[in-house]
This record gives C-alpha cells, sequence and structure tokens, in this order.
C-alpha cells in the first residue's frame, strides 16, 4: 500500500505555545488529505478535510483558528495547534487519497501530543 | 450518528479463521464497506472493501450479504500480531477517504 508519514511521532510542549505536524505521502500524489483525533480508548473522530491548494472543511464543532492547516503541496499537509492546552493532549492522525489510487485511504501513524 | 454495528470485542485462537460480523442496514446504494484496523498507538491500516461482490486479498476476506446489510470480515489464520481494534466503515464514493469512525471490535488473538 501507498506510505504516509507524519512527524513528529510524538511532541511534549508547553500550554500556550504553538506545535506543527507534518504529513507527507511519499509515494503517491496526495489531492486530498484528512486529519483525525483520538483521545484515549476512544475511536478516530475526523476534524478537518484539506485539498491542496485550497482552505481546510472543518469538521462541526473544530476550530479552524485553533488548529490550521496548510495543505500547499501534493505531497505536505501541515497541522498547527495553536495557543495549546492540556485538554489539546491526544493522538494526532493524517490519512491521504490520490487520484490515481484505489478508493481507499492511508494513514500515517499518528502524532503523540502531550501539552504540559 | 453510527452508521454500522460491530460487537465490541472477540476473542480468538491462534490459527484459527476470525469471523467479523458488522451491520449496516441503512447503507446507500453509492457507499462502499471499508475495513481498517488499528494496532495500539498505530494509525489505521487498510485491510479491504467492496461494494456487493465478495473480495479477498492477502490479508482478508470480506464477505457482503446480498441485501447489503451486513458484512463479515474472515482473517483465515489468526496470529497474535492481529490482536487489534477492528473498524467497518461505510463511505459514499464521492468522498472517498472521508471515514467516520464507530467503536470497532476488540480483536484479541490468543496462544
Amino acid at each position: 500500500g501507498a506510505v504516509v508519514s507524519q512527524h513528529p511521532s510524538r511532541v511534549i510542549c508547553k500550554s500556550g505555545t504553538s506545535v506543527k505536524i507534518e504529513c507527507r505521502s511519499l509515494d503517491f500524489q496526495a489531492t486530498t488529505m484528512f486529519w483525525y483525533r483520538q483521545f484515549p480508548k476512544q475511536s478516530l473522530m475526523l476534524m478537518a478535510t484539506s485539498n491542496e491548494g485550497s482552505k481546510a472543511t472543518y469538521e462541526q464543532g473544530v476550530e479552524k483558528d485553533k488548529f490550521l492547516i496548510n495543505h500547499a503541496s501534493l505531497t505536505l499537509s501541515t497541522l498547527t495547534v495553536t495557543s495549546a492546552h492540556p485538554e489539546d493532549s491526544s493522538f494526532y492522525i493524517c490519512s491521504a487519497t490520490g487520484v490515481t489510487m484505489n478508493t481507499e485511504a492511508f494513514f500515517g501513524q499518528g502524532t503523540r501530543l502531550t501539552v504540559v | 450518528d453510527a452508521k454500522t454495528t460491530q460487537p465490541p470485542s472477540m476473542d480468538c485462537a491462534e490459527g484459527r479463521a476470525a469471523n467479523l460480523p458488522c451491520n449496516h442496514s441503512t447503507i446507500s446504494g453509492n457507499e462502499y464497506v471499508y475495513w481498517y484496523r488499528q494496532i495500539h498507538s498505530q494509525g489505521p491500516q487498510y485491510i479491504i472493501h467492496g461494494l456487493k461482490n465478495n473480495e479477498t486479498n492477502e490479508m482478508a476476506s470480506l464477505i457482503i450479504t446480498e441485501d447489503r446489510k451486513s458484512s463479515t470480515l474472515i482473517l483465515p489464520h489468526a496470529t497474535l500480531r492481529d490482536t487489534a481494534v477492528y473498524y467497518c466503515i461505510v463511505s459514499p464514493t464521492d468522498s472517498w477517504g472521508k471515514l467516520q469512525f464507530g467503536a470497532g471490535t476488540q480483536v484479541v488473538v490468543t496462544p
């Protein structure tokens, strides 16, 4: 299957600071990328959908000014958690689909964010 | 609202087949059935998907009932590494990749 890589795999930051998470498609062009969040013992929750070169579409209840998403190229999307608070601590996961792929999406390995 | 219903947990003996059921009684004609799994603290892994016909790949088989209201994922020879949460998801063809995860089934494969 196609490879999607996230960086960093885990990060600890102080309250009030911003953290950027990168999601890269390594062997295909990702026209659409998705960002999910997963709290302990819960399922994945879709946060937003980003298409290359356009603004992200956020799910209801997700603050677009807090979770900044940029999808500037066909191989890279970034999620920036701004002014992080302890309640933002979570497992953030991206996925990607491409035009030349079959109808499945491939996921990154996830980023564990801890805000202290 | 969850569009699929799965049992919360299931145990399976190593080497035996694991049959994971999923109900999706409100599935629409343009929706695929997808199966993903998530091993602890990792991103989900694609397993298989189908629309109407049964499907098989190197990982699993997917059996979809004729009315498409339910399906079964079959892991033919479960190994300890198959221990994971398995998610059955229905998703329309016009929004590929946009997946709404339910609670899934926690599968534990025991020696």
